[in-house]
């Protein structure tokens, strides 16, 4: 089946520093969702990337989905710690967002 | 933006009871909803779709009679974990898409249900 996989699992910056999370599909991806969990919370949706190359910014955040539709990455510049939280990628296969494949996650903690 | 409700929040019981955990859309109407797992620190493992007026899809692996689902109307869906044990513990978080015009196919997501069973 199919299977999506992020790195890295958990990442500790220092507010002010950049943190990426990369997100990996076995097989290609009709398009790709991004959500964000606080600690305690449930997942939030972030931005949703159809088309091939696609790069979305989102203030400080910029989302990127692979050429091959197989990849995508979220890009923090200058972290706060608000941005502490979970981030998942989820992938739809179907075209339909009848059923998405969450990603393994990375935890960011962000410290002063 | 939508929201979702859940309850309850938590709920403590003893081996063998059954659970009823309900998933509502409070702004808007859902013809699907989806039922995930979630593990500490771990992803959402989808365990079912529930179809308004259909039966419920189930994931590979996920037991149809020990999760039933019934989604009733285009704003409620529900789980019911029957005869409970410990390895179902879980935090249990239902989403709804809002398949209207305009929508972009997100999820969103209820605050969820930490289930203990003693």
């Amino acid at each position: 089946g199919q299977q999506v996989m992020q790195i890295p699992q958990y990442q500790h910056v220092q507010e002010g520093e950049d943190f990426t999370t990369y997100c990996n599909s076995s097989t290609t991806l009709s398009n790709i969702q991004w959500y964000k969990q606080r600690p305690g919370g449930h997942p939030v949706f972030l931005i949703q990337l159809v088309k091939s190359g696609e790069v979305k910014k989102q203030k400080r955040l910029t989302f990127q989905f692979g050429e091959a539709k197989k990849n995508s990455s979220l890009h923090i510049t200058a972290t706060q710690t608000t941005d502490v939280g979970t981030y998942f990628c989820a992938g739809d296969y179907t075209g339909t967002a009848s059923k998405l494949t969450f990603g393994t996650g990375t935890r960011l903690q962000v410290t002063l | 933006g939508a929201v979702v409700s859940q309850h309850p929040s938590r709920v403590i019981c003893k081996s063998g009871t059954s659970v009823k955990i309900e998933c509502r859309s409070l702004d808007f109407q859902a013809t699907t909803m989806f039922w995930y797992r979630q593990f500490p620190k771990q992803s959402l493992m989808l365990m079912a779709t529930s179809n308004e007026g259909s039966k419920a899809t189930y994931e590979q692996g996920v037991e149809k009679d020990k999760f039933l689902i019934n989604h009733a109307s285009l704003t409620l869906s529900t789980l019911t974990v029957t005869s409970a044990h410990p390895e179902d513990s879980s935090f249990y978080i239902c989403s709804a898409r809002d398949g209207g015009q305009g929508a972009q196919n997100e999820q969103f997501f209820g605050p969820g249900t930490r289930l203990t069973v003693l």
